[in-house]
């Protein structure tokens, strides 16, 4: 079936550190979305794209879609604790289904 | 709080027993969607809603499962004949239904199966 890539599987990273990670795919896509989820906790949207190249903001996290609309990528400037988590990227073809990467796992340097 | 309601936030059952879990979505959201995640695995597909109709099911749903949204409201996700391979998260998530929607989910059933 389709997959989408997603790497890093896990990041260990130091507080104040920018983290970057990205999801791709053999498909071309019409919206990637990335949520990001804790422990005990459904997936929580954290921003959507829906046009190649577009770049948007959320705080600070930043998602781009890639231009052959087959990739995506999400950075997450200066890191604090509450950052940490499994970010998930999900993409989007027809009018509901959703292809879904398999996680990036944040987790804080001692 | 008007985000999505999924209830019982935890279940164990014994191999063999019938489970629901609820779900009460976004009050204007007209699509209603279940997924099934089990660890280290994003959520996987088992079926959607727009209203009351279910429109699709993944080949991956059995016949032991069964979902309804009797008047395009809430919903519920029946498992008969529990097995252990069944034991996941079920998150439920909700949405307007437009072309390049966003999926709002709840917290999901945390599913034991003994």
């Amino acid at each position: 079936g389709q997959q989408l890539n997603q790497s890093p599987q896990s990041m260990f990273i130091q507080e104040g550190e920018d983290v970057s990670m990205n999801c791709t795919s053999s498909s071309i896509f019409n919206t990637w979305l990335w949520y990001k989820q804790d422990p005990g906790e459904g997936p929580v949207l954290l921003i959507a794209l829906y046009k190649a190249g577009e770049l948007t903001s959320n705080g600070r996290l930043t998602a781009q879609f890639g231009i052959t609309r087959k990739d995506s990528f999400l950075n997450i400037s200066a890191s604090i604790p509450s950052d940490v988590g499994i970010y998930f990227c999900a993409g989007q073809m027809g009018n509901y289904q959703l292809i879904w990467g398999a996680g990036t796992k944040l987790i804080i340097k001692p | 709080d008007t985000g999505v309601s999924q209830d019982p936030r935890h279940k164990i059952t014994k191999r063999g027993q019938n489970v629901t879990f609820r779900c009460d979505p976004i009050s204007e959201h007209n699509r209603l969607y279940w997924y099934r995640q089990t660890l280290g695995q994003g959520p996987e597909f088992l079926t959607y809603f727009q209203n009351e109709a279910q429109l699709e099911k993944s080949r991956l749903l059995s016949d032991r499962f069964s979902a309804e949204r009797p008047k395009g409201s809430f919903s519920t996700l029946e498992i008969q004949r529990t097995e252990q391979g069944d034991s996941a998260m079920y998150l439920c998530a909700s949405s307007f239904g437009t072309y390049g929607e966003k999926l709002f989910f709840g917290s999901g059933t945390q599913l034991s199966v003994l």
